[in-house]
């Protein structure tokens, strides 16, 4: 079975600094993942995904994750923080093997931006 | 396209109470998906499907029912509602061609 774990239920930043937001998995055989982005009251929309193919994957809105098999990680980044950034993140895992529509998700991470 | 379709947006039970949440897409996916979301759990699956007349438990199945006869269609019935339930659920179609899953904009639940 695969799981995923995202360190920090909340994190803060300010506008213009780095955005750091972990993820790490569990798998035992090759993972597909994605970070999503859920603006309040909203459904998700995909940020990124990685599915074997170049490690480093760059989504939308400036976003980018590396997939790294020796740490199971595949943190999100963003090099300057938005305001309009603030929205909750999650970190998502499937394998080749499942179906697709058993993606399973991480708790959240609350992104917030200060002025 | 309308993508994925959720009725109703808001909706009050009391315990014991049943009802059906629709879903539809109108893009042709196999792979459909019910989640639940609850603060500081995540989304957490309640139950899926890879094709009509397909369907499989998630994490969290007990209390609800799936069916899907057509493609388009994936209605989650709750069979006698309990406080446990409240929650938003959102539903979700999957492309097979790479595994992107688009959400409906959920439905939020409230029993009382």
């Amino acid at each position: 079975a695969q799981s995923v774990t995202q360190l920090g239920s909340h994190v803060s930043v300010s506008e213009g600094a780095l955005v750091l937001l972990r993820c790490n998995y569990s798998s035992s055989v090759p993972p597909y993942l994605f970070w999503y982005v859920q603006y309040p009251n909203q459904g998700l929309q995909l940020l990124l995904k990685y599915t074997s193919a170049a490690t480093l994957v760059k989504g939308i809105n400036g976003f980018e994750a590396e997939f790294k098999k020796s740490e199971t990680s595949f943190h999100l980044t963003k090099p300057s923080a938005h305001m309009s950034d603030a929205a909750e993140y999650f970190c998502a895992v499937t394998t080749i093997y499942s179906s697709a529509s058993k993606i399973i998700f991480g708790s959240g991470t609350r992104l917030s931006i200060r002025p | 396209n309308a993508g994925v379709t959720q009725t109703p947006k808001f909706q009050v039970l009391k315990t014991g109470q049943s009802m059906t949440l629709q879903c539809a897409q109108d893009m042709n996916h196999e792979y459909m998906s019910w989640y639940r979301q609850d603060p500081g759990m995540g989304l957490r699956l309640i139950h899926y499907s890879v094709g009509a007349g397909i369907t499989d438990q998630g994490e969290v199945p007990n209390g609800y029912n799936v069916s899907r006869s057509t493609t388009e269609d994936f209605p989650l019935r709750l069979l006698s509602a309990a406080p446990s339930q409240t929650s938003v659920y959102f539903c979700a179609s999957i492309s097979h061609r790479n595994n992107e899953q688009f959400f409906g904009p959920g439905t939020r639940l409230t029993v009382l």
